[in-house]
């Protein structure tokens, strides 16, 4: 597509619910990247491909946290067993190697 | 692991002052930096990047930027600023060197509100 695509844009849950949210990068870009950013803060690594492989996951919080490419193209970061600290806005970003990240508009995910 | 402090969290000025964000980092290496602008509502868009070569480096809307390795800053000024400019500025780097996390890492960011 024409740039980073994400969905939902906006999701609210119930906390203990699972979540996934969904990633379609510029078309050809290999890279693929997810950020976190809470209120007030810098985007936040989490993890990263290259085509389908998973390259980094260092920055995933906890094990309720997955990622993945399974295509190379598409992601999906799925959040499992909600908690109230996991509301963020997750940012997803595409790159052709070394070089410019392209965002998206991000999902904004509340946990009530 | 490489980090990036962004001194400034909050700067106001009027119409047509004078702009400069502060940036450092710290990592030894040779790095990638960049300046990513947030307008309300938008998502992240770069504003300009320095990969090598002349360290004042200009991008969009009359930023520029200056790399200065022996202090690792890498500073965004613009001379004259809009109503227009208000947003939020993230500085970032990415490590080049072979074996370092290929993680581009921002710093917390800046608002800046000018006022008409």
């Amino acid at each position: 597509g024409a740039g980073v695509s994400q969905s939902p844009r906006y999701k609210v849950t119930k906390r203990g619910q699972d979540v996934a949210l969904r990633c379609d990068p510029i078309s050809g870009h290999v890279s693929l990247y997810w950020y976190r950013q809470a209120l007030g803060q810098g985007p936040e690594f989490l993890t990263y491909f290259n085509y389908e492989a998973q390259q980094d996951k260092s920055g995933l919080p906890n094990d309720r946290f997955s990622a993945e490419r399974p295509e190379g193209s598409i992601s999906t970061l799925t959040i499992q067993r909600t908690e109230q600290r996991d509301s963020a806005m997750y940012r997803c970003a595409s790159s052709s190697g070394v070089g410019e990240l392209f965002f998206g508009e991000g999902s904004r995910l509340t946990v009530l | 692991a490489q980090s990036v402090s962004q001194h400034n969290h909050h700067v106001i000025l009027s119409e047509a002052a004078s702009l400069e964000l502060g940036c450092n980092y710290s990592y030894g290496g040779t790095v990638n930096l960049f300046w990513y602008v947030q307008y309300p509502g938008q998502h992240l868009q770069l504003l300009l990047k320095y990969f090598s070569g002349d360290p004042l480096v200009k991008g969009i809307k009359g930023f520029e930027a200056e790399f200065i390795k022996s202090k690792f800053s890498f500073n965004l000024r613009k001379p004259s600023v809009q109503w227009s400019d208000t947003a939020e500025y993230f500085c970032a780097v990415i490590p080049i060197s072979s074996g370092s996390a290929r993680q581009l890492t921002f710093g917390s960011g800046t608002q800046l509100t000018v006022l008409p």
